[in-house]
């Protein structure tokens, strides 16, 4: 069964910086595409970030490309999201979610909520 | 920048068929994929490929396409089958992926 568990979520102040951990099981997690996905709250999903799991090549929605990085530690069966010079627009729940051969996500985790005020 | 529009909301009597629309200019090209949410709770992928159903999602859930739409068909909903439903697509000149703006599905 896989299983994703999102961490590192919290409160953080306008232009602070906090990383994102989603640790992954049940499948061959080198073998697969990764990818972030966000929803403010009472609003719809938004894809934030993705990357392969064949050469580790990253994609990012304008609203985050410049500020935000998705990687990967294979041998930890693990994926990042470094966040950096956050507004509160980037307030939402961060889903992490295994993804196929489209890079369409298959299996989510349950969510991290991250919330940026002063 | 791309974008994959649905109406905000569909509404259906117990038993009868729902429909969800999802249009955009590339999906002539790409393929479009379904996510099903309900309230506080992760999505679940129901469509894939346009029209492949992943194993453990009930029959009663297809999908087709025709031109720059996709439509998500629910046979015979169920109450159980409110929540939000949202497509999924990629541009054709990529690599990003965009979600549509998501149906709130009503069944009463």
């Amino acid at each position: 069964e896989v299983q994703l568990l999102e961490s590192g979520g919290g409160l953080v102040q306008p232009g602070g910086s906090l990383r994102l951990s989603c640790v992954a099981s049940g499948f061959t997690f080198s073998s697969y595409a990764m990818t972030w996905v966000r929803q403010a709250p009472g609003k719809g999903l938004e894809w934030v970030s993705a990357i392969s799991g064949s050469d580790g090549s990253t994609y990012y929605a304008d609203s985050v490309k410049g500020r935000f990085t998705i990687s990967r530690d294979n041998s930890k069966n693990t994926l990042y999201l470094q966040m950096n010079s956050l507004r509160a627009e980037d307030t939402a729940v961060y889903y992490c979610a295994k993804s196929g051969s489209s890079f369409h996500p298959d299996s989510w985790g349950q969510g991290t909520l991250v919330t940026v005020a002063s | 920048s791309y974008e994959l529009t649905q109406p905000p909301s569909v509404s259906v009597s117990p038993g009868q068929t729902a429909r969800i629309t999802c249009s955009g200019d590339a999906l002539p090209k790409k393929y479009a994929y379904w996510y099903q949410q309900k309230s506080g709770q992760a999505p679940v992928l129901v469509i894939y490929e346009d029209s492949k159903r992943p194993s453990g999602i009930p029959e009663r859930f297809s999908g087709s396409s025709s031109g720059t739409m996709v439509t998500l068909t629910i046979s015979g909903a169920q109450g159980e089958d409110e929540a939000d439903y949202y497509c999924y697509s990629t541009d054709s000149s990529g690599p990003y992926w965009v979600f549509g703006g998501g149906t709130k599905l009503t069944v009463l």
